[in-house]
């Protein structure tokens, strides 16, 4: 079965620092990744998905990730975060090969931004 | 406007009072889920619907029912509702069959309280 680890549960950074969220699945085949966050009360947003092709990946806001399908890692990043980014972020992973029934979530990591 | 609503957005109520929380998608989708998302174990799946009248349990579908009798209508169930299903509830959807289009819609959640 699928799972993913998002190791980081917290961060804390200052506006204008540069953001990195480590996201790691364990699965032997092919995978769909996805990026989602959720700002304060509201429902989950896509930010970003990875499908095939080209590694890395841009979505929306100004974030990317990079798929390092050696290290089974999906990691997300931005150059300069603003007070806006405050939100937290979840991982996701569609395992393919046994239908496309289930997307499995990380934990999530929060983020604050510090004006 | 795509979208997926749920409803009731708060509820509160009672240990063993039967309670029904409905979704609904206006995009046609064949794929629609439950999540239920609690602190620090980010969001987990309770039950799937691939079509009409095809359901199945996810990751954490104890105490819950569903039932798919019409596509766009995917309503989650509490039949003797306990203290531990207090959670903050998901319901989205998604086109069924994976691919590039594979992004899954996220209703704006449904908050509960089982006191």
């Amino acid at each position: 079965a699928q799972s993913v680890s998002q190791h980081n549960h917290h961060v804390i950074l200052s506006e204008a620092a540069s953001l990195e969220l480590g996201c790691n699945y364990s699965y032997g085949g092919t995978v769909n990744l996805f990026w989602y966050v959720q700002y304060p009360g509201q429902h989950l947003q896509l930010l970003l998905k990875y499908f095939s092709g080209d590694p890395l990946v841009k979505g929306i806001k100004g974030f990317e990730a990079e798929f390092i399908k050696s290290k089974f890692s999906f990691n997300l990043r931005k150059p300069s975060v603003q007070w806006s980014d405050t939100a937290e972020y979840f991982c996701a992973v569609n395992a393919l090969g046994g239908g496309y029934q289930k997307v499995t979530f990380g934990t999530g990591t929060k983020l604050q931004v510090i004006p | 406007e795509a979208q997926v609503t749920q409803n009731p957005r708060y509820l509160i109520t009672v240990t063993g009072k039967k309670l029904t929380v409905t979704c609904s998608q206006n995009m046609n989708h064949e794929y629609m889920s439950w999540y239920r998302q609690d602190p620090g174990l980010g969001l987990r799946q309770i039950y799937y619907s691939m079509n009409v009248e095809v359901t199945d349990k996810g990751d954490v579908p104890e105490g819950y029912k569903v039932s798919r009798k019409e596509k766009r209508n995917f309503p989650l169930i509490l039949e003797s509702p306990s203290p531990n299903q207090t959670s903050l509830y998901f319901c989205a959807s998604r086109v069924w069959g994976g691919g590039t289009t594979d992004t899954q819609y996220f209703g704006p959640g449904t908050r509960l309280t089982v006191l």
